[in-house]
């Protein structure tokens, strides 16, 4: 079974529009990290948020907020006003028990102008 | 810029040679992973580490072997490479902060 599920293969959004890429996990471990990476056509691999198991809150990094809802299991990225430079491909990924850390199948992101 | 490193960036080699790609960190961190990335799978971990001479398998670990002499380098080799191991390969550390970067990737095609 997956663990980590992006529903999402592809999207195409306006510019300056904001953009929701969702992400769904599966996990009994209580204690649990959850990453969002971006992936540009360049290839390399960018971090771009963390949220842990424990946090109160949701975590924000600038136009990148996650919106974490753990009872769902989910953890969707949020990107406000979005920009040419965003069209990428999104990747979700979990961190459980040991450090492994998975990655979905990821989402690839088309802003239009 | 997560001070990690691989060698070589590119690389051709055909049917049954044994190749091995370098991970090079300059931070001392002690988890340090494998991934390869195809189309339509996303990344899937190969092998990680937790320490020098401490290996474990990740879910598509057949056909690869991992080493880990000193805490800056974390070598993956394919004994004998096959067709279905072209692929993209990236070296990830965790920085223990809950971030894990990653390296620049190596495109390995086998003939």
């Amino acid at each position: 079974a997956q663990k980590i599920t992006q529903t999402q293969p592809g999207m195409f959004v306006q510019e300056k529009e904001a953009v929701t890429l969702d992400c769904t996990y599966d996990t009994s471990d209580p204690s649990y990290g959850l990453f969002w990476y971006k992936q540009p056509s360049s290839g390399e691999m960018i971090f771009l948020i963390y949220q842990g198991s424990y946090d109160q809150q949701n975590a924000t990094e600038g136009r990148y907020s996650l919106n974490f809802q753990k009872a769902r299991k989910s953890a969707n990225l949020v990107i406000s006003a979005s920009q040419l430079g965003d069209s990428a491909m999104y990747f979700c990924a979990m961190r459980e028990g040991d450090d492994k850390i998975i990655f979905g199948k990821g989402t690839r992101l088309h802003i239009l102008p | 810029d997560a001070g990690i490193t691989q060698s070589p960036r590119h690389k051709v080699t055909e049917t049954g040679t044994p190749v091995t790609l370098r991970c090079h960190q300059t931070e001392n961190h002690r988890y340090m992973y494998w991934y390869r990335q195809d189309p339509g799978h996303g990344l899937r971990l190969i092998h990680y580490s937790y320490g020098v001479k401490d290996t474990d398998k990740g879910e598509v670990s057949d056909g690869y072997s991992v080493s880990r002499s000193k805490t800056e380098d974390f070598l993956l080799t394919l004994e004998s490479a096959t067709s279905s191991q072209t692929s993209v390969y990236f070296c990830a550390i965790n920085r223990g902060d809950d971030t894990q970067y990653f390296g620049p990737g190596t495109r390995l095609t086998v003939l």
